[in-house]
C-alpha cells in the first residue's frame, strides 16, 4: 500500500538555525499538508498546498515558515530561524482531493535546544 | 473560528466493554468528518470518514460513527473493545473541503 514518508525521523537543532523537513507524498496525490503536534497538545494545521501554491495557512504559519515542492516527489517545510517553541512533531499528509481523507506520514520530531 | 471538541481526554475500559467517544464541531459550512487512530509508536491512520449519505458509517476494526447534524456531533463507537484498541483517537473535520481541524484526542487504555 502506498504511504507518505518523512525524513528525518528526528532532528535536533540549535535555536536560530534553519531546518528543512522533508516529505514524500503518495505519488498520485495533488494536495499536500503540514501539521504539528507539540507534546501533549492537539494536532494543529499549518498549511495546505495545491498546484504549486499555498491554498490555506493557519496563524501559526508565519514568515519564518515556508513550503516548497522542489521536484515531482518531495514536499518540504522550512523553518528559517528556529525557536524553542518550534519543538514538536511535524506531520506531512497528502490527499487526492479537497476535503478528502488525508494520509499521514510518520512524523519528524524536531527538538530545538 | 471553527473548532473540534473531544470531551473525553482519557478513557479506561476493560476488554469487551462498549466504547463511545464524543466529538462535537462548530458550525462552519460544509463538513467532511473523520476519525483517525494513532497506535503507540505509529502514525495517524484513518478509521472512518463521513462525506454524505447514510449518517451511520462503518470503519475498520469494528468501529462505527454516527453523524448527527442537528447536534454537530460525530461520535465514535465500538460494541466490544479489545486490548489492541489501546491508542489515541482523533476526530477531525474538514470545513468547506479545505481547512482541516483536529480535536485534542482521546487516549483509550483497554485493560486485558
Amino acid at each position: 500500500e502506498p504511504e507518505v514518508t518523512q525524513t528525518p525521523s528526528h532532528q535536533v537543532t540549535q535555536m536560530g538555525q534553519e531546518v528543512i523537513l522533508r516529505c514524500v507524498p503518495i505519488s498520485n496525490h495533488l494536495y499536500f499538508y503540514w501539521y504539528r503536534q507539540i507534546l501533549g497538545q492537539k494536532v494543529e494545521f499549518l498549511v495546505s498546498f495545491y498546484n504549486n501554491e499555498i491554498s490555506e495557512k493557519s496563524e501559526i504559519f508565519d514568515d519564518q515558515f515556508s513550503v516548497e515542492r522542489p521536484d515531482g516527489s518531495n514536499f518540504t517545510l522550512k523553518i528559517r530561524s528556529t525557536k524553542l517553541e518550534d519543538s514538536a512533531m511535524y506531520f506531512c499528509a497528502s490527499s487526492d482531493g479537497q476535503g478528502a481523507e488525508q494520509y499521514f506520514g510518520p512524523g519528524t520530531r524536531l527538538t530545538v535546544t | 473560528a471553527q473548532s473540534v471538541s473531544q470531551h473525553n481526554h482519557h478513557v479506561i475500559l476493560s476488554e469487551a466493554a462498549s466504547l463511545e467517544l464524543g466529538c462535537n464541531y462548530s458550525y462552519g459550512g460544509t463538513v467532511n468528518l473523520f476519525w483517525y487512530v494513532q497506535y503507540p509508536g505509529q502514525h495517524l491512520q484513518l478509521l472512518l470518514k463521513y462525506f454524505s449519505g447514510d449518517p451511520l458509517v462503518k470503519g475498520i476494526k469494528g468501529f462505527e460513527a454516527e453523524f448527527i447534524k442537528s447536534k454537530f456531533s460525530f461520535n465514535l463507537r465500538k460494541p466490544s473493545v479489545q486490548w489492541s484498541d489501546t491508542a489515541e483517537y482523533f476526530c477531525a473535520v474538514a470545513y468547506n473541503f479545505n481547512k482541516f481541524y483536529f480535536g485534542s484526542g482521546t487516549k483509550l487504555n483497554v485493560k486485558p
